[in-house]
């Protein structure tokens, strides 16, 4: 258990919807990561959030959004959901320092129908 | 913008022998991190081992260990005494030290078999 949690684990829609996912970090750490990954694909980095901040950004559409709340948890939301979206989308926290290493939640896997 | 190659899509191994999976990265800093992940059936991400780059000693935890060749820009994993809960996809990933780019970049995984 790295400590990390997602909700929910598994999410089936439809195209056009719109979905939320959950992220809440391990106790102390301020940075969120959120990535994808598709079938039998690396992972691609989508946002990163530290102490409730955008800090990066990697290959997010514009109809993904997502934000870091006061209490450190993380929602990634997707919307005008597209059949190429469905996906494993992971949630990762760190302390501060980059030497340190990305813990990963259990994932969020995606369907969209 | 830093890359990250794993050229073998799978590899296979004999319960108990040797495995070593390559990775190789490019980028212009001097100072960053380098990672081996294991993602089972499970598809939970668990980290194997880390490497400073500024460190020159590999890395080892246990039966793994790296061989890591800065200047080469490659990080390779040896798995020792293969173990049939060693198959799993293994992914290498590089982080930066900079800036505000500190996500991880990762390859795009070697899927590894152990055979009994």
């Amino acid at each position: 258990d790295s400590g990390v949690t997602q909700t929910p684990k598994h999410l089936i829609t439809a195209t056009g919807q719109r979905v939320t996912l959950r992220c809440s970090p391990r106790s102390g750490d301020l940075s969120v990561y959120w990535y994808q990954q598709s079938l039998d694909q690396g992972l691609q980095f989508l946002i990163q959030y530290y102490n409730g901040e955008e800090r990066a950004k990697g290959n997010i559409l514009e109809r993904f959004s997502a934000q870091q709340f006061p209490d450190l948890h993380s929602e990634l939301n997707l919307s005008s959901l597209e059949l190429g979206d469905s996906a494993l989308y992971f949630c990762a926290s760190s302390e501060r320092l980059a030497r340190n290493e990305q813990f990963f939640g259990p994932g969020t896997r995606l369907t969209v129908l | 913008a830093q890359t990250v190659t794993q050229s073998q899509p799978e590899m296979s191994v004999q319960e108990a022998e040797t495995v070593t999976l390559s990775c190789t990265y490019d980028t212009s800093e001097s100072d960053y991190y380098l990672f081996w992940y294991k993602q089972p059936p499970s598809r939970q991400m668990i980290l194997v081992i880390r490497q400073e780059a500024y460190k020159q000693q590999n890395a080892t935890e246990n039966r793994f260990s790296v061989n890591f060749q800065k200047a080469a820009k490659s990080f390779s994993l040896k798995i020792s005494d293969s173990q049939l809960g060693d198959a799993a996809m293994y992914f290498c990933a590089y982080r930066s030290e900079l800036g505000n780019n500190n996500d991880m970049r990762f390859g795009a995984g070697t899927r590894l078999t152990v055979k009994p």
